[in-house]
């Protein structure tokens, strides 16, 4: 089936702690991994992505890791700032009846805290 | 270069009614995908479309539907509303290649009542 798992969905860190979202996927022939952030009343806009033939990418204080033998993923923002408050969504591209479509997690509320 | 621009960016209607969204892409972008956004269902994907043809498709019934002019321009079409259509219509542009990298637009939120 097509599913995307994501965990926590909600957050709450101290500004300058780090913070991690993780994701599991369930289609093991997925290849390419976005997560998408968005702030109250804004569009989602794309922070970063992943595809398959890497394990780790980073920008800046965002990184995102990807297990494909576990197919899980993770988002790890550093030295978090109160501009980072927002909700986070994962994603996974699939093909799945018939079909490809890019698959979202349920979103994680962030809130960093002054 | 100017953003993914959908209107109306609000709408109220009654159940039984039809509604039709339009969605304009990014310039050069053939590729536009709709989400419906609820607080509890997420993001779900209902269609893309490219070079006017609707080329993937999620699990939404036939009441929804869509199409995209020779100008890339989309629209969407939604008809017999039900309470539970009630939701944040995002769509989103892409050059059609790597069709999963998406700019959002802002949305149109439609409340049935």
């Amino acid at each position: 089936g097509e599913n995307v798992e994501q965990h926590p969905s909600t957050l709450s860190v101290q500004e300058g702690d780090s913070a991690v979202i993780k994701c599991t996927y369930s289609d093991s022939a997925s290849n390419y991994f976005p997560w998408y952030k968005q702030e109250l009343g804004k569009r989602p806009q794309l922070i970063i992505d992943i595809r398959s033939n890497v394990g780790e990418k980073k920008d800046q204080r965002i990184a995102v890791t990807l297990n494909k033998t576990a197919k899980h993923f993770s988002l790890h923002i550093t030295e978090t700032q109160p501009e980072d408050s927002a909700v986070y969504f994962c994603a996974a591209f699939m093909f799945s009846g018939g079909y490809n479509k890019l698959i979202f997690g349920a979103g994680t509320r962030l809130a960093v805290h002054p | 270069k100017a953003g993914v621009t959908q209107t109306p960016r609000y709408l109220i209607k009654t159940r039984g009614q039809q509604v039709t969204l339009s969605c304009s892409p990014i310039s050069g972008h053939r590729s536009v995908s709709w989400y419906q956004q609820t607080p509890g269902q997420g993001l779900q994907f209902l269609f893309e479309y490219f070079s006017e043809t609707q080329r993937n498709k999620g699990n939404f019934p036939g009441r929804f539907s869509g199409r995209q002019f020779s100008n890339s321009r989309s629209e969407m079409n939604v008809s017999t509303l039900e309470l539970g259509d009630s939701a944040l219509y995002l769509c989103a542009s892409s050059t059609g290649e790597d069709w999963e990298k998406l700019f959002f637009g802002s949305g149109t939120q439609l409340s049935v009542l």
